[in-house]
């Protein structure tokens, strides 16, 4: 399968501890999101990177939230300090620059389901 | 800051009825449009979207939307629904051409009775 893998799928902490999750995406995909999604909500946007740059960051991300795509590659995120309220599926997602090929289509990963207890 | 509203959240029809799903979004400026479909289990995935053109779209699997500027919206269609549509379905916006940005509606839960 060469579409966008997350690992873990699904982990449980206990409040106060850090967790990172990984995305790989698509390997000639540029730009790289991350969307948090809740029960009952659709994904919000939290951050994406172009390459190895870190364009633009959510509200929604607090200091406690890291995102890192050194090599521009894969990517992390980190959260430190869980709280309950970091429950969620975190979801990446990939796509290309504007060009020739362009459609404007995310890639989405199948997602890190968070639970905080 | 652009919104998407999604006023179904669950619709439940029979096999062979006809899909339409509201979408309404807020947005002052230029708009892409897209829904996003995500099957059981699944990862999310397009459906169709709208950039400019015919305000009239096909996706995937024979649903359609239509993008009528002055209502905001851009409804989903189907003609005749199958058992494989039951999915959640999620309407989103960007601003712009090039801004992958989505803003996502809260999804509507299609379930399909066989």
């Amino acid at each position: 399968d060469t579409g966008v893998s997350q690992d873990p799928r699904h982990k449980i902490t206990k409040r106060g501890q850090n967790v990172t999750f990984r995305c790989d995406p698509i390997s000639e995909h540029n730009r790289l999101y991350w969307y948090r999604q809740t029960l009952g909500q659709g994904p919000e946007f939290l951050t994406y990177f172009q390459n190895e740059a870190q364009l633009e960051k959510s509200r929604l991300l607090s200091d406690r939230f890291s995102a890192e795509r050194p090599k521009g590659s894969f990517s992390t995120l980190e959260i430190q300090r869980t709280e309950q309220g970091d429950s969620a599926m975190y979801l990446c997602a990939s796509s290309v620059i504007p060009g020739t090929d362009y459609t404007g289509e995310l890639f989405f990963g199948e997602g890190s389901r968070l639970t905080v207890l | 800051a652009q919104s998407v509203s999604q006023h179904n959240h669950h619709v439940i029809l029979s096999e062979a009825a006809s899909l339409e799903l509201g979408c309404n979004y807020s947005y002052g400026g230029t708009v892409n449009l897209f829904w996003y479909v995500q099957y059981p289990g699944q990862h999310l995935q397009l459906l169709l979207k709208y950039f400019s053109g015919d305000p009239l779209v096909k996706g995937i699997k024979g649903f359609e939307a239509e993008f009528i500027k002055s209502k905001f919206s851009f409804n989903l269609r189907k003609p005749s629904v199958q058992w494989s549509d039951t999915a959640e379905y999620f309407c989103a916006v960007t601003p712009g051409f090039g801004n992958e940005k989505l803003t996502f509606g809260t999804g509507t839960r299609l379930t399909i009775i066989p």
